[in-house]
């Protein structure tokens, strides 16, 4: 089974700053990685797809990339309403979710 | 609009056998895969299985074998039943549509329903 590496568990941010959260395969998923991101008591809701593929309507201030083994989400000019938990998960070979990063406001 | 909504039971005992019912809407059953994923409280998801468009099904190997979903197309329906539950089976499971080609991401997802596993 492909493990999902996910770091950090936790960040903590000022408004209008850049993170970003990375994820690490233990196999290469040769892009096949989702970003959820989930806000408290909610469902996840899907970012990202194909590692760097924004889903409709998702802000252009988030953004994915990476390859191999090794991706990242990124998020610019953070926002009060981007507080929330964030998942990577790999579809290359059955799925295999990240353990989160739960995002703050500084 | 596409809609998924789950149901069941809240509060169940060690050993029984859970049975969810995820009811979807906006979409076929036929032309899409429904997955379900659990989320311990305050924690990560895990994928449990899918059941794709045409009926065949995937499960995570750590829940293979108490695991089953199946669905009835006439009514948009699909069904969770985990045997032998236990207290570490306790949290919110979602069901979710999942894209029948790849990629196959989840795209909507229901509100969850929370389950008890407790004597």
């Amino acid at each position: 089974d492909i493990q999902m590496t996910q770091s950090p568990a936790s960040l903590s941010a000022s408004l209008g700053e850049t993170v970003t959260i990375e994820c690490r395969a233990s196999e290469d998923i040769y892009n096949g990685l989702a970003w959820y991101q989930q806000k408290p008591g909610k469902s996840p809701q899907l970012l990202i797809y194909n590692a760097n593929s924004l889903h409709t309507g998702v802000p252009s201030r988030f953004s994915g990339s990476g390859s191999g083994t090794q991706y990242s989400l990124k998020i610019n000019s953070l926002q009060s309403e981007d507080v929330a938990s964030y998942f990577c998960q790999q579809y290359y070979d059955y799925l295999t979710f990240g353990s989160g990063t739960k995002l703050e406001i500084k | 609009q596409v809609q998924l909504e789950e149901s069941g039971p809240g509060l169940m005992q060690p050993s029984e056998t859970l049975s969810l019912t995820c009811t979807v809407s906006g979409f076929s059953l036929t032309s899409n895969g429904v997955g379900w994923v659990r989320q311990p409280l305050g924690k990560g998801l895990v994928w449990m299985g899918t059941i794709w468009a045409g009926g065949s099904t995937n499960y995570n190997s750590a829940v293979q074998s108490r695991l089953s979903i199946s669905r009835d197309t006439s009514k948009s329906q699909v069904f969770l039943k985990m045997n032998s539950l236990q207290p570490e089976d306790t949290g919110t499971y979602y069901c979710a549509r999942q894209r029948q080609l790849y990629p196959y991401y989840f795209d909507y997802w229901g509100q969850g329903v929370m389950v008890t596993v407790s004597s």
